[in-house]
């Protein structure tokens, strides 16, 4: 099983719609999750993190984090054709960062 | 503003050079920076924990003397990947770690090409 686990996808909404990116990690008692975007040919940017179970909202973006389920996932709202990049899940496990395979957003207009 | 800056965002080299990577902290004394390799359609791969002061720590099947890191000051850290061959052609990326569970702030990267 791997450390993070993410649907490479691509996930494909309509401009507008609400994109719905999820992540799970093995690792139980991890604290600290990342969500990062990474368009082609560019570095990650930091989009959010999260360290208590509940939701975490900055702008349109919403972070979402369950410790009984292991889960962290990343809502989009009113998705825009800018969005469309690759999404890194990430989890910190004490030494470093783990990342997920990474998925794929389309959004199309 | 940038927290990062990596130097040089792309090289192209003969087989057989060795080329230097450079990554700086801009905005505060970084003692942990990291080094990543990214294959194209691959997500990223950590090569190395680089510590102020001492040795990298270095990920399994990484060779170490291949990839030399010297992290010599708390603002700056670099990669020098020694007698590169086509196979270490990919994209390098550096980041900051600000503080144990805060978020890594990443450099720009830096494309190596070697033909």
């Amino acid at each position: 099983q791997k450390e993070v686990e993410q649907n490479s996808g691509p996930l494909s909404v309509p401009e507008g719609a609400i994109a719905s990116l999820n992540c799970t990690y093995s690792d139980r008692g991890s604290q600290s999750f990342f969500w990062y975007r990474q368009y082609s040919g560019k570095s990650p940017e930091l989009i959010m993190f999260i360290y208590s179970n509940g939701d975490k909202e900055d702008g349109r973006f919403t972070a979402q984090l369950n410790k009984a389920s292991q889960y962290v996932s990343l809502l989009i709202r009113d998705s825009q054709p800018s969005d469309s990049a690759t999404y890194l899940c990430a989890v910190w496990n004490g030494n470093k960062l783990v990342f997920g395979a990474g998925t794929i957003l389309r959004v199309k207009s | 503003g940038a927290v990062v800056s990596q130097h040089p965002s792309w090289v192209i080299c003969k087989s057989g050079t060795s080329v230097k990577i450079e990554c700086r902290s801009l905005d505060f004394q970084a003692t942990t920076m990291f080094w990543y390799r990214q294959f194209p359609k691959q997500s990223l791969m950590l090569m190395a924990t680089s510590n102020e002061g001492s040795k990298a720590t270095y990920e399994q099947g990484v060779e170490k003397d291949k990839f030399l890191i010297n992290h010599a000051s708390l603002t700056l850290s670099t990669l020098t990947v020694t007698s590169a061959h086509p196979e270490d052609s990919s994209f390098y990326i550096c980041s900051v770690l600000q503080g144990i569970d805060q978020p890594q702030h990443f450099g720009d990267g830096t494309r190596l090409s070697i033909l």
